[in-house]
């Protein structure tokens, strides 16, 4: 496994579209979760599922954003009527759940960078 | 809510030294866990060391270690011997046991290695 993949890695975009990034976490791994990362400041929470479960959201996701992950294996974050506000880094990461065994050390991919004009 | 604060936008350091990033955390829970993370420019985050608060010994990795404080909410990190390839972003992160999703993030200091 080559660990996390985000595509695309950057997105330029006209506010008013609609933009999607993809996922794809280390394959073992049953949670996935996306943050959001503007220039300058730590990430910030988003949501995450395990499985194909959705089981929190930030109040950061509002109605434009939607996210899936209908497998529970690959995820798609889907930002709808982008305002310029929504630039910035999204980043995905992925871990087993934390318990007994394990850690729940996230590992994150590259980022997609959305930049919307 | 927890709170973790970086009070060092920027540090710099002289290859082969040593230097100590700083971070500060506000919580009420007596049971969580402290990370610290790398970015590299253009690369993903990476864990680079690991606390869990119910272990008073300071956790160490290689070059990397890290002076606990809990009652002072303190939560450094050491880098011995430092080199280029350290130069990157630090970032600082809280996880509860409970809200075991979420990690609670602060904003960062820039490492500047000078060669």
């Amino acid at each position: 496994d080559t660990g996390v993949s985000q595509n695309p890695r950057h997105k330029i975009t006209k506010r008013g579209q609609n933009v999607t990034f993809r996922c794809d976490p280390i394959s073992e791994h049953n949670r996935l979760y996306w943050y959001r990362q503007t220039l300058g400041q730590g990430p910030e929470f988003l949501t995450y599922f395990q499985n194909e479960a959705q089981l929190e959201k930030s109040r950061l996701l509002s109605d434009r954003f939607s996210a899936e992950r209908p497998k529970g294996s690959f995820s798609t974050l889907e930002i709808q009527r982008t305002e310029q506000g929504d630039s910035a880094m999204y980043l995905c990461a992925s871990s087993h759940s934390p318990g007994t065994g394990a850690t729940g050390e996230l590992f994150f991919g590259e980022g997609s960078r959305l930049t919307v004009l | 809510a927890q709170t973790v604060t970086q009070s060092q936008p920027e540090m710099s350091v002289q290859e082969a030294e040593t230097v100590t990033l700083s971070c500060t955390y506000d919580t009420s829970e007596s049971d969580y866990y402290l990370f610290w993370y790398k970015q590299p420019p253009s690369r993903q985050m990476i864990l680079v060391i690991r606390q869990e608060a119910y272990k008073q010994q300071n956790a160490t990795e290689n070059r990397f270690s890290v002076n606990f404080q809990k009652a002072a909410k303190s939560f450094s990190l050491k880098i011995s011997d430092s080199q280029l390839g350290d130069a990157a972003m630090y970032f600082c992160a809280y996880r509860s046991s409970v809200r075991n999703y979420q990690l609670i993030w602060g904003a960062g200091t820039k490492l500047i290695i000078k060669p």
